[in-house]
Formats: structure tokens, C-alpha cells, sequence
């Protein structure tokens, strides 16, 4: 399994451009989560899916969206790209998480770092 | 919103030295997690706590639940180089079909061989 994979790498955008993060996992997985890192800042919730066609916003939604056609794919797209939006980005994904007080790992890709200017 | 307070921001240690870090809630979570983000990587989880008073080993890590449900800390015993990387730890507070999680600011640690 390839697990989570997240494309591009890296992105450099211009204030006002628009660009959609890509994120795929390939473990069935029904929950998915899309992060941002800042730097010195743990990870902050923007959007999470509990499966396909269902999403919902988490901490800091504003200037984002997002999809769930596929159990697979969840992009993220920015529409107006702003400074404030120069950040590195997590999409994550795991099991729903059971009854009680069990606990579903929450695997992460590799990231993207995008940068506006 | 839920705040964790992590600490200390960084650690410079020497090879062989053993390491403390800890994070504390205004809110009580029902799980507490402890993630490891080596550079460029996204975080792997090292060790979940379930229960209050829990304490769980992992190979050279170990890390407790507090009592309170708003604690917990994370013991690494004869670090070594590799150990290197930022360490988050991370409350869950699960509802529903929510389960949403909030992070601390994480722990830079430096292991000097």
C-alpha cells in the first residue's frame, strides 16, 4: 500500500491564484482530514470527510473547499489565494473512529508546501 | 476553542540522556495522543492513551494519561541521534461522529551524538 499520498510537493501561487491540493489513500479509509502546519504551530483542522459525499468544516475552513466523490480522493481547493495561506498542508485519513474510548490512527501523507506571494 | 500547552518548545540534549516533555488542557480530552514529525514527513503516532491513569510503553518511550483526563507527558529514556524531530502531542475529544483533534504547538528535540 502506498497509504496517503499528497501531490504537489511543493507550490508557489501568486495572491488571487487558484490551485487544488490533491490527496489520495488507498487503505479503504472512510475518514479524511485536511491539516495546516504553520510554522512553530501544531496542526490546525480545515475540513474532514467521514466518507464519500459527506464533509464538514473543522477549525479553520475559511478560504478553502473541498470534495468527497471517491472513498479515495479528497482535494482541497483554494480558490483565491491569499498570504495568509502560505502554510505547509496534511491530508490525513483513518478508520472511523470506534465506540467508547478507542482510537483510529490517523495516517498523514508527506505534505505540501505552498507559498503565496 | 480547546487550547494545549505544550512544553518545553525545544530540547538540546546530549546521546545517551533522557528526555521529558509534557502538555497540559484548559479542557478535558478522552484520548491523548503522542506524534513524532521527522523533517519534511507528516507525524507518525508513537503511542494512544485510553484512560485516565493509563501509562503505555513503547520500546524507549513511555507516556502517561493524566488523572485530571487534562494532562499528559511523554518519557524518552537513552536517546539517541535518531530520536531527532518534532513531537506533538495531541487531545481527543470524541462525540457523535466527531472526532476531532486538537495539537499542541510541538517539542523541537535535538540529540547532540
Amino acid at each position: 500500500n502506498a497509504g496517503v499520498t499528497q501531490t504537489p510537493k511543493f507550490r508557489i501561487l501568486k495572491i488571487g491564484q487558484s490551485m487544488t491540493l490533491q490527496c489520495t489513500q488507498d487503505m479503504n479509509h472512510n475518514y479524511m482530514y485536511w491539516y495546516r502546519q504553520d510554522p512553530g504551530m501544531g496542526l490546525k483542522l480545515i475540513y474532514y470527510s467521514v466518507g464519500a459525499g459527506i464533509t464538514d468544516k473543522g477549525e479553520v475552513p475559511n478560504g478553502y473547499n473541498v470534495s468527497r466523490s471517491t472513498t479515495e480522493d479528497f482535494p482541497l481547493r483554494l480558490e483565491l489565494a491569499a498570504p495568509s495561506q502560505t502554510s505547509v498542508y496534511f491530508c490525513a485519513s483513518s478508520y472511523p473512529g470506534g465506540a467508547g474510548n478507542s482510537y483510529n490512527e490517523q495516517f498523514f501523507g508527506p505534505g505540501t508546501r505552498l507559498t503565496v506571494l | 476553542g480547546q487550547q494545549l500547552n505544550q512544553s518545553p518548545q525545544s530540547m538540546f540534549i546530549q546521546e545517551g540522556e533522557d528526555v521529558s516533555m509534557n502538555c497540559t488542557s484548559s479542557s478535558i480530552f478522552n484520548t491523548w495522543l503522542w506524534y513524532k514529525q521527522d523533517p519534511g514527513e507528516g507525524p507518525v503516532l508513537l503511542i494512544a492513551l485510553y484512560k485516565a491513569g493509563e501509562l503505555t510503553s513503547n520500546g524507549r518511550l513511555t507516556a502517561q494519561f493524566g488523572i485530571t483526563r487534562k494532562d499528559s507527558f511523554l518519557n524518552i529514556s537513552a536517546s539517541i541521534p535518531s530520536d531527532v524531530g518534532i513531537y506533538f502531542c495531541a487531545g481527543l475529544f470524541s462525540g457523535g461522529s466527531n472526532y476531532k483533534l486538537t495539537f499542541g504547538k510541538g517539542t523541537l528535540l535535538t540529540v547532540n551524538p
